[in-house]
């Protein structure tokens, strides 16, 4: 069974820094590219940022560059989020999701519960 | 950039047909991919690729494209297709998610 689990969400100060991960089984983790996904509270999907199977490539939403960065381990199928200069509006559930690539977009076949990250005084 | 425009509330009797639009220039032009998302829940593939259905999704589903309008519909809507609906293409690198749309089942 396909399965993705987020974790290392938290509180945390403005200014502050936090690093998600996501474990990923049942799958061929590095044959995939993955992504993260935010939702702000009562609000819709953004997507935050994508990383193909060997890591080598990355993109990100306007409003993290420069602040979020996406890794990944593939000899123990693990996502990264490292997120540093946190903002208020940063607040949200993030989502990991497994992206099923497709020309001309792929779509993400698989996603993990959520962890939620505050940021706040 | 981008923009897809849902709109953000749709009610359908049930066991009719509720349709779910998602607009944007062009958007024929692109693969639309649907996502159901329950209160609390990580959001599910109901379509890819404009028409195509996961395997588990009912074939009440179902979905298509044309120029500048996709749409999801849902026949013979239940009371458990009650959730929030997005629709998502990419954007160059970029992935861009409709504002969502809440289905009520009255």
């Amino acid at each position: 069974e396909v399965q993705v689990v987020e974790s290392g969400g938290g509180l945390v100060q403005p200014g502050g820094s936090l690093r998600l991960s996501c474990a990923a089984s049942g799958f061929i983790f590095s044959s995939y590219s993955m992504t993260w996904v935010r939702q702000a509270p009562g609000k819709g999907l953004e997507w935050v940022a994508n990383i193909k199977q060997d890591g080598n490539e990355k993109s990100y939403v306007d409003s993290v560059k420069g602040r979020f960065t996406i890794s990944r381990d593939n000899t123990k199928n693990l996502l990264y989020l490292q997120m540093s200069s946190l903002r208020a509006e940063d607040t949200a559930v993030y989502f990991c999701a497994r992206l099923q690539w497709l020309l001309p977009g792929g779509y993400f076949d698989s996603w993990g519960q959520g962890t939620p990250v505050i940021v706040s005084s | 950039s981008y923009e897809l425009t849902q709109p953000p509330s749709v009610s359908v009797a049930l066991g009719q047909t509720a349709r779910i639009t998602c607009g944007g220039n062009n958007i024929e032009g692109k693969n639309v991919h649907w996502y159901q998302q329950e209160p609390g829940q990580a959001p599910i593939l109901v379509i890819f690729r404009d028409s195509k259905r996961p395997s588990g999704i009912p074939e009440r589903f179902s979905g298509s494209n044309s120029r500048n309008t996709a749409t999801l519909t849902i026949s013979s809507a239940q009371a458990g297709d009650e959730a929030d609906y997005y629709c998502q293409v990419w954007d160059g690198r970029n992935v861009i998610f409709g504002g969502g749309t809440k289905l009520t089942v009255l």
